[in-house]
């Protein structure tokens, strides 16, 4: 079974749906990311979790929230879904510094949106 | 925080050796350099990490200078399966250990 499993897989939705995002994890990491990428372009960081009572914006909050409903899952939402957040979504996982390498994190196979 | 330059795209051949360079002229003194595979459709996969000199894993090499301003990551005799985006990041401590992700370098195969 993988370790960071991440659902739906694909996700077709319209203009102004809400839509949920959602992550879990059986590896006990603390560290939680969601991450989006679009086409051609590296990854860039939307919300980060430290732990289950600690949650950050990164580069791309915007339009997005989050929930951190126990160490080992993670949601995105989407409160009103707009054509430009049509991208694929990656959800990753870390431990704390100090413990195995220097902040490996470990990625699930993805989400792709596509917003109409 | 440190930024990173890495080429576009390369070309091999199997059974090639590849090395792909990149620059991060900022680095500070507790950063780290990490390179990440990623296949279409899938996540990054972490594939080493360094801090200076080189490092070797069962994977590829990774060479870091004294001056640690650049870095090469070596594949030895590549495959088709090793056509992916390759990604430098530097993991500082500064940022809370996040990443940082460039458009990365594609590398491409060939038979």
């Amino acid at each position: 079974d993988a370790d960071v499993t991440q659902t739906p897989r694909n996700r077709i939705t319209k203009t102004g749906k809400r839509i949920m995002l959602e992550c879990s994890q059986t590896k006990g990491h603390d560290r939680m990311y969601w991450y989006r990428q679009d086409p051609g372009l590296g990854l860039r960081l939307i919300y980060y979790s430290f732990d289950v009572k600690d949650i950050n914006k990164g580069e791309i909050s915007d339009g997005y929230s989050v929930s951190r409903q126990a160490q080992a899952k993670f949601s995105l939402s989407l409160e009103s879904a707009i054509p430009n957040q049509t991208a694929l979504y990656f959800c990753a996982t870390s431990t704390r510094p100090g413990q195995g390498t220097h902040n490996e994190q470990f990625f699930g196979p993805g989400t792709r949106l596509t917003v109409l | 925080l440190a930024k990173t330059t890495q080429p576009i795209s390369m070309d091999s051949y199997e059974g090639q050796e590849v090395n792909i360079t990149c620059s991060h002229n900022n680095i500070a003194t507790n950063d780290y350099i990490t390179w990440y595979q990623q296949f279409p459709s899938q996540g990054p996969r972490f594939i080493i990490q360094g801090y200076k000199t080189k490092v070797t894993n069962e994977v590829a090499s990774l060479f870091i200078p004294a001056d640690r301003k650049s870095s090469t990551l070596s594949l030895p005799r590549v495959s088709l399966s090793d056509t992916a985006v390759y990604y430098c990041l530097v993991v500082t401590m500064e940022y809370g250990n996040k990443l940082v992700f460039g458009a990365g370098t594609i590398l491409r195969v060939k038979s």
